[in-house]
């Protein structure tokens, strides 16, 4: 199993300004996942960040906005950039179990822009 | 392309009554199938899964068959209870070797005592 700390839990932002979001977890993981959550919507991969290369980013997704690191083995963060209303969204970490598919999730970022 | 369409919420059970939760999905493939649940202020978490047509997932009392042929996997549970409050996602994997999941919208279920 692993346990993924990710934080900040919420935060309120400003128009314009940017936020970038921790993901740490408990073991080393080759993949990691970031997932946006819409009001009434479902899960939607914004990107996998491998360490040690550039994250891959999905249709609809792209680096300027979305800025990744992935300095180490447990570490990652999302930044996002330039920020509208329509970011305000959960922001999930994730990564997954390579022997059994399963997908391990933090509790995620609650980000309301104004 | 690959997709998954659960039934709308909120869901609003008294304690014991059965649990539905329906779900379908298209895929090309054998995708897994999975059935993940958030608990108020908790992340994702991993309630079931099952990984060929046919099989049945089971994990709480909750249980789910993956049917290929009517491509649904349902979520059942006999008698809720309040601690079963909680948004449910209907999930799959397209295939092995893929990484990539795709999840349903899901539901909201609130138990009252």
């Amino acid at each position: 199993s692993a346990v993924i700390s990710q934080k900040p839990s919420r935060d309120i932002c400003q128009r314009g300004t940017s936020l970038t979001i921790q993901c740490q977890v408990d073991s080393q993981v080759t993949m990691m996942f970031w997932y946006r959550q819409q009001p009434g919507q479902s899960l939607t991969l914004i990107a996998t960040a491998n360490q040690g290369s550039e994250a891959t980013y999905e249709s609809g997704f792209v680096i300027d906005k979305f800025p990744i690191s992935r300095p180490n083995l447990t570490f990652s963060t999302l930044t996002v950039s330039n920020m509208s209303p329509e970011d305000s969204s959960i922001y999930l970490c994730s990564v997954r179990d390579r022997g059994s598919e399963k997908l391990f999730f933090g509790s995620g970022t609650q980000l309301s822009v104004l | 392309g690959n997709s998954v369409t659960q039934m709308e919420g909120p869901v609003t059970l008294s304690e014991e009554a059965f649990l539905t939760i329906n779900c379908t999905y298209t895929a090309t493939g054998y995708p897994s199938l999975f059935w993940y649940v958030q608990y108020p202020g908790e992340g994702l978490q991993l309630l079931l899964k099952a990984t060929k047509a046919d099989d049945k997932g089971s994990n709480k009392g909750f249980e789910a068959t993956y049917r290929k042929e009517t491509t649904s996997f349902h979520l059942e549970k006999g008698s809720v209870q309040v601690s079963d409050s909680a948004v449910y996602f209907c999930a799959l994997s397209a295939g092995s070797g893929t990484y990539k999941y795709i999840f349903g919208t899901g539901t909201r279920l609130k138990v009252l005592a």
